[in-house]
């Protein structure tokens, strides 16, 4: 089982349109979720940090569930700037410094 | 601040050549990585580093040495470049438990 599972999707929505991903981890330990969003051909960019009682920034929202090891997040109100793939990070199992990044959920947002 | 720098932004390379990617923070992370990422794939984790004079392997090390001689700055050396290290190579820094900021990578052919 890999450490951190993702949908690799894509996910093609309307403009408008809420959408959601789902994330699974296999470390019950780890104690830093992090959702980053990568444009093609750029680097990783750190979307929000995933805190244990849930948290929205904006139009965003993440979610964290310990029992079942899953993170969410919410997008509502889709933009075509939207439009990339969603990495889902989670802290691996020998050490708080290093992440295990998912392998993405490719987003697509059309008009 | 700069953040993250790496340079070069591009490069090719004859196989069997040698080179160093160059990457530099700013901001006194302690912990300083490099990945690598091929076309429609996620980041692998190629070496690690928790601090100055301290590294370590992560999971395709082969072909690549780094160094950690200041804080500052974390190089990567292709050691004989060979075709299959053709990708676009990130490096990465945070503090511990932080989320990762990553330079805008280094886009290598191998011919």
């Amino acid at each position: 089982r890999k450490e951190v599972e993702q949908d690799p999707g894509p996910f093609n929505v309307p403009e408008g349109a809420t959408v959601a991903f789902n994330c699974t981890y296999s470390n019950s330990a780890s104690q830093s979720f992090f959702w980053y969003r990568q444009d093609c051909r750029k680097e990783p960019k750190l979307l929000m940090s995933v805190y244990s009682s849930g948290n929205e920034d904006g139009r965003f929202t993440a979610q964290l569930n310990r029992a079942s090891q899953y993170i969410s997040l919410l997008i509502r109100d889709s933009k075509l700037s939207d439009s990339a793939t969603y990495l889902c990070v989670v802290n691996g199992m020998d050490s708080s410094y290093k992440l295990i990044f998912g392998s993405g959920t490719r987003l697509l947002v059309r008009p | 601040n700069a953040g993250v720098t790496q340079t070069p932004k591009f490069q090719v390379l004859k196989t069997g050549q040698s080179m160093t990617l160059q990457c530099a923070q700013d901001m006194n992370h302690e912990y300083m990585s490099w990945y690598r990422q091929d076309p429609g794939m996620g980041l692998r984790l190629i070496h690690y580093s928790v601090g100055a004079g301290i590294t370590d392997q992560g999971e395709v090390p082969n072909g690549y040495n780094v160094s950690r001689s200041t804080t500052e700055d974390f190089p990567l050396r292709l050691l004989s470049a060979a075709p299959s290290q053709t990708s676009v190579y990130f490096c990465a820094s945070s503090f511990v438990g932080g989320g990762y900021t990553f330079g805008s990578g280094t886009r290598l052919t191998v011919v």
